[in-house]
């Protein structure tokens, strides 16, 4: 069966660096473009990052942009991001989502928290 | 940016009752429309997709519909495990926006 599963959240300092991995199995990974999204808490759901199945394309949402840097290894089956000069407005629970259009398959997210 | 609007944010529903929740987008986005459930702690989980499609697994009671600004999603005869976050996505331009999400409470 299709899964997803994230690591590598925790509690940073403000500026700090974190990277998030989601490794995947139960599906050809290096055929579906693969997401990020996060979700402060108590709060909504918030477009992160995209990247195409091959790694030839990535969008970003605005506000991080120049500091969060999704990329992926198809011979792992693994989605990274890479998360730089992370601020209090990052924390939040961060899901990777497989893409066929809509977000069919989620992880179970893993949790970043950003404070001093 | 596309920006996509829920109402109402929160929604007071007896067990059994039918409701609808409607979802706009500031500007169309076609049929590309998904809405997602999440029950509290849980991750989302995929409802409806295309506006309308109902996702694998998910019962007949969930119905999708509208296309370019305007869309609904109908909960017929609520069940316990439907009290939970609605969220509608359009996934037409990027970015992939959601809405603020439709709080289901038991009334």
């Amino acid at each position: 069966q299709v899964q997803l599963v994230e690591s590598g959240g925790g509690v940073v300092q403000p500026g700090r660096s974190l990277r998030l991995s989601c490794t995947t199995s139960g599906f050809t990974f290096s055929t579906y473009g693969m997401h990020w999204v996060r979700q402060a808490p108590g709060k909504g759901l918030k477009w992160v990052a995209v990247i195409w199945y091959d790694g030839s394309n990535k969008y970003y949402a605005d506000s991080v942009r120049g500091r969060f840097t999704i990329s992926r290894d198809n011979s792992k089956n693994t989605l990274y991001l890479q998360m730089n000069y992370l601020g209090v407005e990052d924390t939040a629970m961060y899901y990777c989502a497989r893409a066929v259009g809509p977000f069919d398959f989620w992880g179970q997210g893993t949790m970043v928290t950003v404070s001093s | 940016e596309i920006v996509m609007t829920q109402s109402p944010n929160t929604l007071s529903v007896s067990p059994g009752e039918r409701v609808t929740l409607s979802c706009r987008a500031s500007q169309s986005v076609s049929s590309n429309l998904a809405w997602y459930r999440q029950k509290p702690g849980q991750t989302p989980r995929l409802l409806v997709y295309g506006a309308s499609t109902r996702a694998t697994g998910m019962p007949a009671r969930f119905s999708g519909s509208g296309s370019g600004t305007e869309f609904t999603l109908t909960i017929t005869s609520l069940q316990s495990e439907d009290f939970a976050l609605y969220y509608c996505q359009q996934y037409d331009n990027w970015p992939h926006t959601f809405g603020q999400g439709t709080e289901l409470e038991i009334k």
